[in-house]
């Protein structure tokens, strides 16, 4: 079975400061590792995603996943926060690997507040 | 939102009484899902399907069902509601044959609240 971790429920940064959502995964086969964003009231928004290839990954709004084999992580990180990126983020995992493999699990979501 | 409509947006509802929720894409994708999204646990899949008239079960689908009669609708009936449907119901889409065929696209939600 596959599962995704998110270890802090909230996270609060200074707006400028680099921001470190962290991301820890459980799959039996090779990950699809993706991270997405929720507003108030919205649907989610898709940030970026890792596959396969480079381990540091680039997304949408200046947001950066990198993926990491050995500690199964894929943490979302941006150099300088900004008062707009507080929301509710996700990230989630696909276990690429026959039935069912169509199944994103999600973790539970972090709740970023960034600080004026 | 990609070209996915849902519709209600919202709904209230009593207890013991069909649902129907609908989701509509424009895109022409091949896959379409259903997630219900609570406090403390995230998105959870509820049914997905792989094509018309092809639907399975996902993690949490018990008391709800599904049909896709075409590519571009996909609907979630709750046969009797519960309280612990109450929820915000998330469709969501992804395609094959593309560099973004591995990405699920989400609409705006159902808010559903069964009294």
């Amino acid at each position: 079975a596959q599962s995704v971790a998110q270890p802090e429920d909230q996270v609060n940064v200074a707006e400028g400061n680099p921001l470190t959502v962290k991301c820890t995964y459980s799959v039996s086969g090779n990950p699809y590792l993706f991270w997405y964003v929720q507003y108030p009231n919205r649907g989610l928004q898709f940030l970026l995603k890792y596959i396969t290839g480079d381990n540091l990954v680039k997304g949408s709004y200046g947001f950066e996943a990198e993926f990491n084999k050995s500690q199964t992580s894929f943490h979302l990180k941006k150099p300088s926060a900004l008062v707009s990126d507080s929301a509710l983020y996700f990230c989630a995992v696909r276990d690429f690997s026959g039935a069912g493999s169509y199944q994103l699990t999600f973790g539970k979501g972090t709740k970023l507040s960034v600080i004026p | 939102d990609a070209g996915i409509t849902q519709s209600p947006r919202h709904k209230v509802t009593e207890t013991g009484t069909p649902v129907t929720l609908r989701c509509h894409q424009t895109e022409n994708h091949r896959y379409m899902y259903w997630y219900r999204q609570d406090p403390g646990h995230g998105l959870r899949l509820i049914h997905y399907s792989y094509g018309v008239k092809d639907t399975d079960k996902g993690e949490v689908s018990d008391g709800y069902s599904v049909s896709r009669s075409k590519t571009e609708d996909f609907l979630l009936t709750l046969e009797s509601a519960t309280s612990s449907q109450t929820s915000v119901y998330f469709c969501a889409i992804s395609d094959t044959g593309t560099s973004e065929w591995e990405t699920q696209y989400f609409g705006p939600g159902t808010r559903l609240l069964v009294l």
